[in-house]
């Protein structure tokens, strides 16, 4: 059936360093890709998105790639830092409006100082 | 309020009674979503409002599950007759309108059924 999954449960990490968190995703009609950060005891926060016409998307700090071509997406976190701990999904939608977000099962990033 | 609302924010049940969650979304989101997250799990979608459309039911993972949504505002979501099996995070989410994947999550309501 449809779904998201994550390569690696947990990424452990130095301050300072580049973190990349991978996502593959079976679903090859979703078309609108996003990553969530999950701090302890807090609800998901949005951290960017992607849609399926783009290979490549920055943000402040963060990249994410889309490769359509295996199915998999990527976090990239430049110049990690403590804060940034958290677990990281990516969630994708299928290609209809209106539809809800499936998530994945998630991968905690523990940065060290 | 300036973000998504959820209470009671923890709850405590027996086995076998009904439970309900409120969720309170932003002000003019027109989409609202519930999702399960159980221990160390993933979000597990259970149901989504959009507007006045049907809602899509098609995560509720079973008849005891149901949930209501009040116009574009509060959503209530239900479970009767909870079973351990039930317990976790429940979370609530609200977007300004379908088709973005910019959701805003309340922190919770964590469920635990003894």
């Amino acid at each position: 059936g449809e779904s998201v999954g994550l390569h690696l449960p947990t990424l452990s990490v130095q301050e300072g360093d580049n973190s990349i968190i991978n996502c593959a995703y079976s679903n090859s009609a979703s078309d609108y890709f996003i990553w969530y950060k999950q701090e302890s005891g807090k609800g998901p926060q949005f951290i960017i998105d992607i849609r399926s016409n783009m290979d490549k998307r920055q943000g402040q700090r963060v990249t994410v790639l889309l490769n359509k071509t295996v199915k998999h997406l990527s976090l990239q976190i430049a110049a990690t830092q403590p804060g940034d701990s958290a677990v990281y999904f990516c969630a994708e939608t299928p290609n209809q409006a209106g539809t809800a977000l499936i998530f994945g099962k998630g991968t905690t990033l523990s940065v060290s100082s | 309020g300036a973000g998504v609302s959820q209470s009671p924010s923890n709850k405590v049940t027996e086995k076998g009674k009904d439970v309900e969650l409120r969720c309170d979304p932003i002000s003019g989101h027109t989409a609202l979503y519930w999702y399960r997250q159980r221990l160390g799990q993933g979000l597990e979608f259970l149901i989504y409002f959009q507007g006045n459309s049907a809602p899509d039911k098609s995560g509720l993972p079973s008849d005891r599950f149901s949930a209501e949504r009040t116009g574009e505002s509060v959503s209530t979501l239900t479970i009767q007759r909870t079973q351990q099996e039930d317990s976790a995070v429940y979370l609530c989410a609200s977007s300004l309108s379908s088709g973005t994947g910019y959701l805003f999550f309340g922190e919770g309501s964590r469920l635990t059924v003894l």
